[in-house]
């Protein structure tokens, strides 16, 4: 079965200073890894996808298969970037649900 | 359009009520899905159609009952609801395709139960 874990609920940093969201996976094919981001009163959104390997917003994140994390960094944190993020993992197989992890809520201070 | 929509925003309902929450999409995905999200949660799923069929049922309980009525359209039948039914419904829409599983997400409908 597939597994996501993000350690940290909350993660609060002061504006400016680098941020690392943290995600470990468990499973036993090739996966899928996204990074989903709800800003309050919005919908959710995707922020990454491992396989695009874009930087969206700042935020970049690298697939370790050895380490099987998926963490999400930015260098400067920025207020608007205050919000719940979700790392999610899916299989290759084209119509499979995500599973999540429970989501660390990111606060930055000005 | 690049969008999934969910109506209605909001929905109140008693117990004995039947009500349905609607889901659209018209970029051509082929696979649609129901998450339901409670406060401070990560979704969870529910169901997952794939080219109109169900494929996947999270042994959810019969009260909820999916439908999809073509390639476009998602709809959740609600009947007999429990007070701890009350969240967040969210639909989700995807290519369907392998090695492309980005889900897009409507705004939800948020469900309280009487």
């Amino acid at each position: 079965a597939q597994r996501v874990t993000q350690p940290e609920k909350l993660l609060s940093v002061f504006k400016g200073a680098p941020v690392e969201l943290k995600c470990n996976y468990s499973y036993s094919g090739s996966p899928e890894l996204f990074w989903y981001v709800q800003y309050s009163r919005q919908r959710l959104q995707l922020l990454l996808r491992h396989i695009s390997r874009e930087s969206i917003k700042g935020f970049t994140a690298d697939l370790n298969k050895g380490e099987t994390s998926f963490h999400l960094k930015k260098p400067f944190a920025q207020e608007e970037d205050s919000a719940m993020y979700y790392c999610a993992l899916s299989t290759s197989s084209g119509n499979t649900p995500l599973v999540f992890g429970k989501g660390t809520r990111l606060s930055v201070i000005a | 359009d690049t969008e999934v929509t969910q109506t209605p925003k909001h929905l109140v309902m008693g117990m004995t009520n039947k009500k349905s929450l609607k889901c659209e999409q018209h970029m051509g995905h082929r696979a649609m899905y129901w998450y339901k999200q409670k406060a401070k949660k990560p979704p969870e799923l529910m169901f997952v159609y794939s080219y109109e069929k169900l494929s996947i049922n999270e042994s959810v309980p019969s009260r909820f009952s999916p439908e999809c009525p073509n390639s476009s359209l998602l709809n959740l039948h609600l009947h007999a609801l429990q007070p701890e039914d009350s969240a967040l419904y969210l639909c989700a829409s995807s290519q369907g395709q392998v090695l492309d599983n980005e889900q897009f997400f409507g705004p939800g409908t948020r469900l309280t139960v009487l």
